[in-house]
């Protein structure tokens, strides 16, 4: 069965350094989404993608964040300047033309 | 913005026994989404609801989109092992008659399910 692959696995961050993290959708799918969750909290939606744009934003995804869909396949989430805050689990979510989104194994993101 | 209310937080049941969860909003939703979660590993979808009233079963698990659109329930039956986890139930609002599009979900805080032997 297609699923949403996501590398690193485990990032670890220096303070103020970038951070690229990636993901490969389900492969027929159209949209694409980060999420994060901090360690013991619900997930929180970061930002949705279509039709090489981005189509809707939280407040959390300020200016330090960007997205990316380089290719056919892969998926990316910028972090210009991380922040000790932006230690989290990174998820990609991907779905076809419903709101049946699928997720990823995610990212660890440690900022030291 | 948006919030979920889930409940309970955790549950601590035998195995074999009925599980019964849910979640509330003070807004409404066009779409109410279950996901498992287990550690470390990302949410998998267990089942997507898209009609207000409408009952969906996936072998042991049925859920109900409420008919005020705020509110949705996860049972299981006959818990097993494996069923231990996290819930999380998740509600999108995309412009009413529109399936699908780009809109995030909102995620509720999570009922931990923990099975005693």
């Amino acid at each position: 069965e297609p699923e949403v692959t996501q590398t690193p696995s485990h990032q670890v961050t220096q303070m103020g350094q970038e951070v690229i993290l990636r993901c490969v959708p389900i492969s027929n799918h159209l949209y694409f989404y980060w999420y994060r969750q901090i360690l013991g909290q619900k997930v929180e939606f970061l930002v949705s993608f279509y039709n090489n744009e981005i189509s809707e934003k939280s407040e959390i995804f300020d200016d330090q964040f960007s997205v990316e869909r380089p290719d056919g396949s892969n998926f990316t989430l910028k972090i210009r300047s991380t922040k000790l805050e932006d230690s989290a689990m990174y998820f990609c979510a991907s779905s076809p033309v419903g709101n049946e989104q699928f997720f990823g194994p995610g990212t660890r993101l440690t900022v030291l | 913005g948006q919030q979920l209310n889930q409940s309970p937080q955790s549950m601590f049941i035998q195995e074999g026994e009925d599980v019964s969860m849910n979640c509330t909003s003070s807004s409404i939703f066009n779409t109410w989404l279950w996901y498992k979660q287990d550690p470390g590993e990302g949410p998998v979808l267990l089942i997507a609801l898209y009609k207000a009233g409408e009952l969906t079963s996936n072998g042991r698990l049925t859920a109900q989109f409420g008919i005020t659109r705020k509110d949705s329930f996860l049972n299981i039956s006959a818990s097993i092992p494996s069923d231990v986890g996290i819930y999380f139930c998740a509600g999108s609002d995309p412009p009413f008659g529109v399936r699908g599009g780009a809109d995030g979900l909102t995620f509720g805080k999570g009922t931990h399910l923990i099975i005693q032997p």
